[in-house]
């Protein structure tokens, strides 16, 4: 079976600083890696995700993630966050066996403070 | 606006009760999938089923019954609600493919409905 970890809870940080939000996974087959937001009062969005090729991808609004298949991991990143990406981030891990299920962390809030 | 839709968007009931939660997916995707988001398990695929017919099984209680409609809306019946079913339910869809000379199928991304709020009293 697979898991997906994210190690912070809750992870507060000022305007304009770098974040991490870590999470790692498990599974005994090969893996896709999503990771979703969830803005307040709304439902989960794909932000990026990785399918297979480059280990780092590329969201549309300056959040990155790298794919470590040595450490299992599937941290995402943002090198300068804004107020407006203040939100939940869910990382998520499905197989590729052919079932069809997403497994999701548990989530981490970020909020960005002025 | 993820073109999916849930209702309703709130539910306040009392222990022992059955209600209904209804989606309807993205024009087009044939696959639905319901999840559960609480503050203690996080969020939890309970089941999902493709073009009428179920394709997934998750932690999805034996009270808990689901099905997929011809017109490809789905509805989650919770019954004999207990004060732990209190949770935000999810409803997402997808286009799902499968590629049957390789085995293999693609599950790229899931378009998830705003969800309803059940209050369990």
């Amino acid at each position: 079976a697979q898991s997906v970890t994210q190690l912070d809870s809750q992870v507060p940080v000022f305007e304009e600083a770098p974040v991490e939000l870590r999470c790692n996974y498990s599974s005994s087959v090969s893996v896709y890696l999503f990771w979703y937001v969830q803005y307040p009062n709304q439902g989960l969005q794909l932000l990026l995700k990785y399918l297979s090729g480059s280990t780092l991808v590329e969201s549309i609004n300056g959040f990155e993630a790298e794919f470590n298949k040595s450490q299992t991991s599937f941290h995402l990143r943002k090198p300068s966050v804004h107020i407006s990406d203040t939100a939940e981030y869910f990382c998520a891990v499905g197989t590729q066996d052919g079932s069809e299920k997403l497994v999701f962390g548990k989530g981490t809030k970020l909020t960005v403070n002025p | 606006d993820s073109g999916v839709t849930q209702t309703p968007k709130h539910l306040i009931t009392a222990t022992g009760q059955r209600v209904t939660l209804r989606c309807s997916p993205r024009s087009g995707d044939l696959s639905v999938y319901w999840y559960q988001q609480s503050l203690d398990q996080g969020l939890q695929f309970l089941i999902q089923y493709y073009n009428g017919e179920e394709r997934a099984k998750g932690n999805i209680l034996e009270r808990f019954s689901a099905q997929q409609f011809p017109d490809l809306h789905s509805e989650l019946n919770l019954s004999s609600l207990e004060l732990g079913d209190s949770a935000l339910y999810f409803c997402a869809s997808s286009v799902w493919l499968s590629l049957t000379a390789g085995a293999c199928t693609t599950n790229e991304k899931l378009f998830f409905g705003s969800g309803t709020q059940l209050s369990v009293l």
